[in-house]
């Protein structure tokens, strides 16, 4: 299994701003994945992060607004930029074991923009 | 069409009842499947993935895969108060997961 470690665990941000969340990992791995979940409702994916490349983003989300950075094989950023009151929701990162297995999950971090 | 689907419920049952959880999903060309469990406020945990149609048991745990009918299910014997979180349906294809709306579950003592 992975550990995984994902800050900040919570914010609290102002429209406009951007918010940048890492997520580190104990060992290397070939694949990162970034999710959104909104109150309620249940993860949706924005990006798949390898490293040495540009992220994959999925429909409905673009790089100017949530860009990633995957410098290494243990290691990835997410940045919500110019954050509006609809960005508020957990963030969480995962990857997964190797191959086609099960995907280990960061805490989350929870954004709140006012 | 969704390409994961689960009944949002909420599903009650009585504690030490069975709850069965179902999924259904549109790629007939995926691989793995996994049932996660969400507690209020925290990060999706693992219990279950199965890869091969049948039924795979684990504790209290069955996971039930039928492939021909793109249908994977969750049944929780002897359910108990502490199983009560959402329970999130995932599948992967070709590298990513794709994960169902999930399924709140809760058990009455």
């Amino acid at each position: 299994s992975a550990v995984i470690s994902q800050k900040p665990s919570r914010d609290i941000c102002q429209r406009g701003t951007s918010l940048t969340i890492q997520c580190q990992v104990d060992s290397q791995v070939t694949m990162m994945f970034w999710y959104r979940q909104q109150p309620g409702q249940s993860l949706t994916l924005i990006a798949t992060a390898n490293q040495g490349s540009e992220a994959t983003y999925e429909s409905g989300f673009v790089i100017d607004k949530f860009p990633i950075s995957r410098p290494n094989l243990t290691f990835s950023t997410l940045t919500v930029s110019n954050m509006s009151p609809e960005d508020s929701s957990i963030y969480l990162c995962s990857v997964d074991g190797g191959g086609v297995t099960e995907a280990f999950f960061g805490q989350g971090t929870r954004l709140t923009v006012v | 069409q969704k390409e994961v689907e689960q009944n949002s419920g909420p599903l009650s049952v009585p504690e030490g009842a069975i709850a069965s959880l179902n999924c259904t999903y549109s790629d007939r060309g995926s691989q793995s499947f996994f049932w996660y469990r969400q507690y209020s406020g925290k990060s999706p945990e693992l219990i279950m993935f199965i890869y091969s149609n049948g039924d795979k048991e684990d504790g209290r745990f069955t996971a039930q895969l039928n492939k021909a009918s793109q249908y994977v299910s969750l049944l929780i014997r002897d359910s108990q108060p502490s199983d009560s979180a959402t329970y999130l349906c995932a599948v992967t294809g070709f590298g990513d997961m794709r994960f169902g709306a999930g399924t709140r579950l809760t058990v009455k003592p």
